[in-house]
């Protein structure tokens, strides 16, 4: 069972546009992670959100955690070609494991 | 910077053999894990390791075997290779369980 759905599965926009992705569950989560992975390497950690309705600022970058903490979005403003990757978010119940989302995407065009 | 290092990027091998993934960190990580990632389905964890030694079934074990004698090494071994075991493996470790998760950059595994 996938407990964290992630949409739009694929996203592909102009240079300078702005996107949302989003990171869904059923389950609450103690903390919420963002990687990107671009392509042959490993996922590398974007953020970390703890609290219901944290929003954290990386550059262009805007991450929320949902009010209940089921949830989560990801926000690029005016995206540039650098921003190409898979998009994963990762819920952890604060134990060992972490959840990992079916992952966005994205690829931006030039 | 933390390093993981696993050993092999590309590996093929045929149905029925005995592989073997190694996993190495090089930052004294208490955790290390082992993932499987396919085309929609993102990544799903087959084991996990707290300490030396010790090891726990994730959410896809069956197959699977893993093995840490030391501390910076997690070994996954493939106990009789079967085709819908070709994936990317990435193996990942982290230092408690409230900090990110490094992973390597992965082996890209045909069974053919």
């Amino acid at each position: 069972t996938q407990l964290l759905e992630q949409s739009p599965q694929f996203l592909s926009i102009q240079e300078g546009e702005n996107l949302t992705v989003y990171c869904n569950s059923s389950s609450v989560f103690s903390s919420l992670q963002w990687y990107r992975q671009e392509p042959g390497e490993g996922p590398v950690l974007l953020v970390t959100v703890v609290t219901g309705g944290e929003v954290k600022k990386l550059k262009r970058l805007t991450f929320q955690f949902g009010d209940a903490r089921k949830d989560s979005s990801l926000h690029i403003t005016a995206a540039q070609p650098g921003d190409t990757g898979l998009y994963l978010c990762a819920g952890g119940k604060g134990n060992e494991k972490l959840t990992f989302g079916t992952g966005t995407r994205l690829t931006i065009i030039p | 910077d933390v390093k993981v290092t696993q050993s092999s990027r590309y590996l093929v091998k045929r149905t029925g053999e005995k592989v073997f993934l190694e996993c190495v960190q090089d930052m004294d990580h208490e955790n290390m894990f082992w993932y499987r990632q396919d085309p929609g389905l993102g990544l799903r964890l087959i084991y996990f390791s707290y300490d030396v030694k010790m090891k726990e079934k994730g959410d896809i074990p069956e197959g699977y075997s893993v093995s840490r004698e030391k501390k910076e090494r997690f070994s996954l071994i493939l106990e009789s290779a079967s085709t819908n075991q070709t994936s990317m493996y990435l193996c990942a470790s982290r230092t408690g369980f409230t900090q990110p998760q490094h992973f390597g950059d992965g082996t890209r595994l045909s069974i053919l």
